[in-house]
This record gives C-alpha cells, sequence and structure tokens, in this order.
C-alpha cells in the first residue's frame, strides 16, 4: 500500500493550459504539503495544510491553488500554466503534534514531473 | 526560520570507502529536528535518518550514521562502506520547534551529488 500516492506522474502541456495535481495519503497525518523541486533540485516550500487549513502560503504566484477537501487528500490546481512552471511537485505528509516519538518526518510522494512547453 | 548549508555540490568516492556529506544550520529555535534524505536518480524521497536537538547520542540507522555537532550546528551524515547503488542527491533538512497547529515541514539545503565509483 502506497503511503502517499499522487498522481499523474507526468504532464506534458502547452503554455496557458490549466492542469491539477491529485495527492492522497493513507497513514492518518494531519499536514500535508506541497513541495516544488526546481531544475537544480532544490526543494521549497509551496503550501501546507493542517487538517484541511492553510497554514503555510508561501510566495507562490495566485495561478497557483491548492485545495483540501479532508486531512488525506491535497490537490494543486495550476491555471495558466509558463515555461516556468516546469518542475517537478512534490506532495508529502507528516505528523507535526510534537507528541512523543513524533519527528516532523516528510513522507513523499513519488513526485509529478510537470513539462510546459 | 531555518537555514540549511550543504557546501558540497558534488563528491566522487571510490567504493567501499566512508564518506562524510557536510551540513550545517542555522536556527534560534531551542528544539529542532534534523534529517538526511536520499533521491536516486529515479526521483523519489527517501528518509535515512533523523537527529533531534536534545538527542544525546549520534543516531545511527544501519550504514548511516548523524555526527551531530550542536555547538557548531553541524549534522553531518556519514555514510560507511559505500556502495555503488548509494549514488544519488543527498539532502539535509531540519524543522524548527512544533507549534500548535502548526505545519512548517522541513527546510531543505541544495543538496550534494554523490557518485560511488567501482
Amino acid at each position: 500500500d502506497t503511503a502517499v500516492s499522487q498522481t499523474p506522474k507526468y504532464l506534458v502541456t502547452q503554455m496557458g493550459n490549466d492542469k491539477s495535481i491529485k495527492c492522497e495519503q493513507n497513514l492518518g497525518h494531519d499536514t500535508m504539503y506541497w513541495y516544488k523541486q526546481d531544475s537544480k533540485k532544490f526543494l521549497k516550500i509551496m503550501f501546507s495544510y493542517n487538517n484541511k487549513e492553510l497554514i503555510i502560503n508561501e510566495t507562490v504566484p495566485n495561478r497557483f491553488s491548492p485545495k483540501s477537501p479532508d486531512k488525506a487528500h491535497l490537490n494543486l490546481h495550476i491555471n495558466s500554466l509558463e515555461l516556468g512552471d516546469s518542475a517537478v511537485y512534490f506532495c508529502a505528509s507528516s505528523q507535526d503534534r510534537g507528541l512523543a516519538g513524533e519527528t516532523g518526518e516528510l513522507f513523499f510522494g513519488e513526485g509529478s514531473r510537470l513539462t510546459v512547453l | 526560520a531555518q537555514k540549511i548549508t550543504q557546501t558540497q555540490p558534488g563528491m566522487f568516492v571510490q567504493e567501499k570507502e566512508a564518506v562524510t556529506l557536510d551540513c550545517t544550520y542555522d536556527t534560534s529555535d531551542q528544539s529542532y529536528g534534523l534529517f538526511w534524505y536520499k533521491q536516486p536518480s529515479s526521483g523519489e524521497m527517501i528518509f535515512l535518518i533523523y537527529q533531534g536537538s536534545y538527542d544525546e547520542q549520534n543516531a545511527t540507522e544501519g550504514r548511516y550514521s548523524l555526527n551531530f555537532q550542536k555547538a557548531r550546528k553541524s549534522a553531518n551524515l556519514v555514510i560507511s562502506a559505500s556502495q555503488l547503488g548509494d549514488s544519488a542527491m543527498y539532502f539535509c533538512a531540519m524543522r524548527g520547534e512544533f507549534k500548535r497547529g502548526g505545519a512548517d515541514g522541513l527546510t531543505f539545503g541544495k543538496g550534494t551529488h554523490l557518485i560511488i565509483q567501482p
């Protein structure tokens, strides 16, 4: 059973199109994230949700809109795609209540490689 | 805010040698956690090892150990007896203090590309 699954794994699309990436986790975690990994492999947080509530919204164009229908799902919709949006987008989840034994480790999905032509 | 610095963009190491990947961090939090992840060419992010700021012993997981020097704010990863399959990108990351309702995630360094040569 995949702990964090995201679809699709690959997306190739034209500039100006709209696309979505879906993410689901079956770990019972309270928190989910979207990270972007650019061509230089740098990983940067975009958004985080805790129990469906938006917590972190980094400086990301408002063409990117996350949506969390429940705490096991976090989707990312991107409008009017641009060349610079080409990257690998990782969904992740963690348990961040600070209880004994919790480390805050991120559990990652396999990534979704977006190529904008 | 947390900051992670990895100063080795790339490393070449002979198979079976030990490898040390450098990581320094900066934070004003008293409680924090340090992580290492491996990303092979297939792209997935694999958790390797964790060290809590209050842990007195250095963390170990099989061939991986974390050389934690709190005063120097360093958290180097040591891989003993390297294997060809260790070739990958390695990321050092940290979290700050847990906050109520918080979801700050991890801050990552820029990574080190490790290549193991036969």
